[in-house]
């Protein structure tokens, strides 16, 4: 079975920085896409950005270009997303998902998602 | 940056049909991109209910049905039942912004 996990909330303070993490499971972690999206309070959902664990090719969306950067450790089947300053504006639920295999640009696979709150 | 946009809300009563739209433009859906579609239940992930255009993954009810034409795309849900209330997006790729788009939202309320 497909799992992806990710790590639990987190409360920061503005300024701060952040790494949340979703480990893969039941599939070959190097051979699909896994992205990040995120849904502001009482709001749709939104795509960050993209990598390729297999060989680290990541793309971004642009609104989130050089606002956080996304990592992947092949060898803990484990992809990231980090903030190296938390503004209010990021608070939100965080959540990654898996790209079908392909041409098949869907996300069939869904973590649990992160809370993340920014408040001084 | 939502570039797909669909009805904030839909309404019915159990049993009735209701239909979602999504509509793009000709750097996503019009462009042949496939349209797929999530279901997101209160306090949860959401989940893929229909992936390329009109195919339902193991385990969606045939309740569920996709379309695709032009620049927009379709989801129809035959038979509504109170589980089905929750929020509904579509997702596609937009060449323009060399990405991924979802769509707007529609939540579903069942009457």
């Amino acid at each position: 079975e497909v799992q992806l996990v990710q790590s639990g909330a987190e409360v920061k303070k503005p300024g701060e920085s952040l790494k949340i993490s979703c480990k893969g499971s039941g599939y070959s972690f190097t051979s699909y896409w896994i992205g990040w999206v995120r849904q502001m309070p009482g709001k749709g959902l939104e795509w960050m950005g993209i990598i390729y664990p297999g060989d680290s090719d990541t793309r971004y969306s642009p609104p989130f270009q050089g606002q956080v950067t996304i990592s992947a450790d092949k060898s803990i089947s484990t992809a990231y997303l980090q903030w190296s300053s938390l503004k209010a504006s990021d608070t939100a639920l965080y959540f990654c998902v898996r790209r079908g295999d392909g041409y098949n640009d869907f996300f069939d696979s869904w973590g649990q998602g992160t809370l993340v709150t920014v408040s001084s | 940056q939502s570039v797909l946009t669909q009805p904030p809300s839909v309404s019915g009563a159990p049993g009735q049909r209701v239909t979602i739209s999504c509509t793009g433009s000709s750097s996503n859906i019009g462009a042949g991109y496939d349209v797929h579609w999530y279901q997101q239940l209160s306090g949860t992930a959401p989940k893929l209910l229909i992936y390329g255009n009109s195919n339902r993954p193991s385990g969606v009810p045939d309740r569920f049905s996709g379309s695709k034409s032009g620049t927009s795309a379709s989801l129809a849900i035959t038979g509504l039942q109170a589980e089905d209330e929750a929020d509904y997006y579509c997702q596609s790729y937009d060449s323009s912004l060399s990405g991924y788009v979802f769509g707007t939202g529609t939540k579903v309320t069942v009457l």
